[in-house]
């Protein structure tokens, strides 16, 4: 079945870091991959996607790459900031999946001054 | 633009009342909804999917009778937990899709709800 795998956290950094969390996936087809991220006390906001192989997504610094041969989907961001922690979720939608989501467990990222 | 709004934002109950929670697409029509639960640091669970105008498609293990969802209009769902117990507290988040030909889906901010 389809399924997403996160880097496990949480991921503790200093401000200005480079920042990357891991995402691997396992779908039939070519799926569209996302990136959300949830602050404390709120709900997800789409942060970036990529929709086929070779695709970059990238938004407020943060960038990931579809990369079929290796199936994954990694986050980068080359200088973090404080505002960046939060926890963040890799997830797909795969083709003929009724476009649900699936989600990896979520990876937390807190940034220090 | 792709707002989704929630209402209310938080929620504490008596065990056995029911508990209703809206969800909106402020500026576009949403042809799907999604309703979520979240536990503490884990991830989301996909609870149904709804389309408007039609009954809602639950995930297995959701108890259909216990998390009522309507979809009566193109901007509005709601998820009504009958008879609370503490056990269904949790953080309840929905999403929204615009047309069938986009993947992306747009959060809502959560409600959480306490049961006492």
């Amino acid at each position: 079945g389809n399924s997403v795998t996160q880097m496990e956290g949480p991921v503790t950094l200093s401000e200005e870091a480079f920042l990357t969390i891991n995402c691997t996936y396992t779908a039939t087809g070519y799926p569209s991959l996302f990136w959300y991220v949830q602050y404390p006390g709120e709900g997800l906001q789409l942060l970036l996607k990529a929709t086929k192989a070779d695709d970059k997504g990238s938004n407020k610094g943060f960038e990931a790459t579809y990369r079929k041969e290796t199936t994954s989907f990694h986050l980068e961001k080359g200088s973090v900031q404080v505002s960046d922690s939060a926890v963040y979720f890799c997830a797909l939608v795969s083709p003929g999946g009724y476009n649900k989501l699936i989600f990896g467990a979520g990876t937390r990222l807190a940034v220090h001054p | 633009g792709a707002v989704v709004s929630q209402h209310p934002s938080w929620v504490i109950c008596k065990s056995g009342t029911s508990v209703k929670i809206e969800c909106r697409s402020l500026d576009f029509q949403a042809t799907t909804m999604f309703w979520y639960r979240q536990f503490p640091k884990q991830s989301l669970m996909l609870m149904a999917t709804s389309n408007e105008g039609s009954k809602a498609t639950y995930e297995q293990g959701v108890e259909k009778d216990k998390f009522l969802i309507n979809h009566a209009s193109l901007t509005l769902s709601t998820l009504t937990v009958t008879s609370a117990h503490p056990e269904d507290s949790s953080f309840y988040i929905c999403s929204a899709r615009g047309d069938w030909s986009t993947d992306t889906q747009y959060f809502g901010p959560g409600t959480r709800l306490t049961v006492l």
